[in-house]
């Protein structure tokens, strides 16, 4: 069945650019939407943005102006940059799956602590 | 933005119990032309991401159990466990998929009693 895996730097010092890429393994990203989604400890879910496999994207306007999410298709990986982290964007940066259009997330990424800190 | 409020923000239930965690959303979820309700809820475990328990308001995700039920329509949704599990201990959120931001509710703790 469909996996998908998070990976990138657990540590990021403030001003720089937070760097995650998602694999997905098991299928293939092709016909679905594809979003990142974060968790500050002890606290609740922000959806960041998706991307789709052609690479249309929608990003979540509080964070729009920092966000880049990106699609390798021949990788069968998406990434997020974001840029000029503070310590806010301590969190579990959570992967997902779309599992339509649009849908409720079916498949998530077991997620990776990514911790601003100089 | 579609805000999602969740009530109670915690909730302890006797085993065997009934469950019962609501969801308000600030604007309807009801999309008129397909009659389908935008809502999902997920269940989420100490260390484990969120996992999906229904979605269009009221469909069970494959392999949930029945004891768990979504109802509601237009702004305001119930998620049901009719007999709590020891299992069940973990925090539920819904979410909205209408509109991008797609949003979630804060969460409710559900433990034992």
């Amino acid at each position: 069945q469909v996996q998908l895996q998070e990976s990138g730097p657990g540590l990021v010092k403030p001003s720089e650019t937070l760097s995650l890429t998602c694999t997905v393994s098991g299928g293939s990203i092709s016909s679905y939407y594809w979003s990142w989604i974060r968790q500050p400890p002890g606290k609740g879910l922000e959806w960041i943005g998706y991307i789709f496999y052609i690479g249309t994207t929608n990003y979540n306007p509080s964070l729009k102006s920092r966000i880049t999410i990106s699609v390798d298709t021949s990788k069968n990986q998406f990434s997020l940059k974001l840029s000029s982290v503070t310590a806010a964007d301590t969190a579990i940066y959570y992967c997902a799956r779309e599992g339509g259009s649009p849908h409720a997330f079916d498949i998530w990424g077991q997620g990776t602590m990514v911790t601003v800190s100089s | 933005d579609i805000v999602m409020t969740q009530s109670p923000d915690s909730l302890a239930v006797s085993l065997g119990e009934r469950a019962t965690i609501n969801c308000k959303s600030s604007q309807s979820v009801l999309y008129s032309s397909s009659n389908k309700n935008y809502l999902a809820w997920y269940q989420q475990k100490p260390g484990q991401p969120p996992k999906v328990l229904i979605y269009w308001a009221s469909t069970r995700e494959s392999g949930v159990p029945d004891r768990f039920s979504g109802s509601g329509s237009g702004t305001d949704f119930t998620l049901t466990i009719s007999s709590l599990q020891a299992e069940d201990v973990a925090v539920y959120y819904c979410q909205q998929y209408y509109s991008t931001p797609y949003t979630f509710g804060q969460g409710t703790k559900l433990e034992i009693k």
